[in-house]
């Protein structure tokens, strides 16, 4: 079974500085997909990012970016140009690429916190 | 674009009571699951379907049963509620090709049994 582990529970940042989010996880697969939710107060669950394994390219969407390490099993979040409205908890989610494994394996979060 | 919608958003339960939370989507989407999502925690797969009329546990799936009788809907039935159940929950619903395979989630139901 395939694990997502967040290390950093709590992180902070300036507004307008610049954050990283880790995630690691454990699989045998070669082929899957890795995201990172944000969860707002609000409780939507909204998709952040994708990264699809078999791609050596990092994912870029806007201000969000990640770090994709396929040989280390890591996968993290940056934020640059920090806004307040970034601030929500953000997971780190793991799918395979399978019809089958169509789940989603989550982290447990890191909740940010934006500072102006 | 109404997406994944969820009835109710929130509900209060006595222990032993039941309930079906209602999950629908448009989008045509094959495959729908149900997570649950404790205070301070990630969320868990209690359910999935890959079509109408095909369900299959999660992590997570005693105390609940599930059914997926049309593409559209996926509810999720709570029989003897108990405080363990105590949570929120999310619906979400995904394509399947590689393309589409992006998980879009309802706004979630809470849920308090007392």
């Amino acid at each position: 079974a395939q694990t997502v582990t967040q290390s950093q529970p709590e992180m902070s940042v300036q507004e307008a500085e610049t954050v990283t989010l880790s995630c690691t996880y454990d699989t045998s697969e070669s082929d899957y997909y890795l995201f990172w939710y944000k969860q707002p107060p609000s409780r939507q669950m909204i998709l952040v990012i994708r990264q699809e394994a078999y791609k050596q390219q990092n994912a870029t969407e806007n201000r969000f970016s990640v770090n994709f390490q396929k040989a280390a099993k890591s996968f993290s979040l940056k934020i640059s140009d920090s806004q307040l409205g970034d601030a929500a908890m953000y997971f780190c989610a793991y799918r395979s690429a399978g019809a089958s494994g169509s789940r989603l394996t989550f982290g447990e979060g890191t909740q940010l916190t934006v500072n102006p | 674009n109404a997406g994944v919608t969820q009835t109710p958003k929130f509900r209060i339960l006595k222990i032993g009571q039941s309930m079906t939370l209602q999950c629908t989507q448009d989008m045509n989407h094959n495959y729908m699951y149900w997570y649950r999502q404790d205070p301070g925690m990630g969320l868990k797969l209690i359910y999935y379907s890959v079509g109408a009329g095909i369900t299959d546990k999660g992590e997570v799936p005693n105390g609940y049963n599930v059914s997926r009788s049309t593409t559209e809907d996926f509810p999720l039935r709570l029989e003897l509620a108990a405080p363990s159940q105590t949570s929120v929950y999310f619906c979400a619903s995904s394509g399947v090709a590689r393309a589409k395979n992006i998980q879009y989630f309802g706004a979630g139901t809470r849920l308090s049994v007392l």
